[in-house]
């Protein structure tokens, strides 16, 4: 069965550093995009941008393209949402999906939270 | 980018209804739509993709239809579990863009 496990929660203050996970199993890693949706508190679904695992190929949403990074870890399965510099309004629940069928996005990763306080 | 607008933002509804979410895109994107249910504190579930397809494991009451800049998702009979917010995306181009979503409520 084909799955994304994504890390736990995080709490940071704003300025520090974060990468974040999701771990696929059940499928071949290297075949299918993976993106990233940012939902922040009560709000609806953003498309943040997509990456290729095969070979780290990223198309970001002008929204957020500079703001954050997309990387991949074939050897482990493993894609990762980044930033170096959090600000307080990247608070937000943060979900992985594989794109699938037809391109859509077809399994998704429980989310992880993130957190941003000083 | 393409714009997407989803109608009604919210709607109230009883069990048994036959419920209809529209979907309207700014541009033409053929059928690369996609219809995702979203329960509160959870990931969304994919419903239907490339505007009709259903994808596996999802009842059968859940249908998509349209085509260029048109979408309908609709609900043939509503059930207790379907209470949750809709979204549509589409796929055509880069970003793919969500609509703002539409909140189905316990009338």
């Amino acid at each position: 069965e084909a799955q994304l496990e994504q890390s736990g929660a995080e709490v940071k203050k704003p300025g520090q550093s974060l990468k974040i996970s999701c771990k696929s199993s059940g499928y071949t890693f290297t075949n299918h995009w993976i993106a990233w949706v940012r939902q922040m508190p009560g709000k609806g679904l953003e498309w943040m941008g997509i990456i290729w695992p095969g070979d780290s190929d990223a198309r970001y949403s002008p929204s957020f393209q500079g703001q954050v990074s997309f990387s991949a870890d074939r050897s482990i399965n493993t894609a990762y949402l980044s930033w170096t510099r959090l600000k307080a309004s990247d608070a937000a629940m943060y979900f992985c999906a594989r794109q699938g069928t037809g391109g859509a996005l077809d399994i998704w990763g429980q989310g992880t939270r993130v957190i941003v306080s000083s | 980018d393409i714009q997407v607008t989803q109608s009604p933002s919210s709607l109230s509804a009883s069990v048994g209804d036959r419920v209809t979410i529209t979907c309207r895109t700014s541009e033409t994107i053929s059928n690369h739509i996609n219809w995702f249910q979203q329960k509160a504190g959870k990931a969304p579930n994919l419903l239907i993709y490339t505007a009709s397809s259903l994808q596996s494991g999802v009842p059968s009451r859940f249908s998509g239809s349209g085509s260029g800049t048109d979408f309908t998702l609709t609900i043939s009979s509503l059930q207790p579990e379907d209470f949750a917010t809709y979204y549509c995306q589409q796929n055509h181009n880069f970003p793919q863009t969500f609509g703002p979503g539409t909140k189905v409520e316990v009338k």
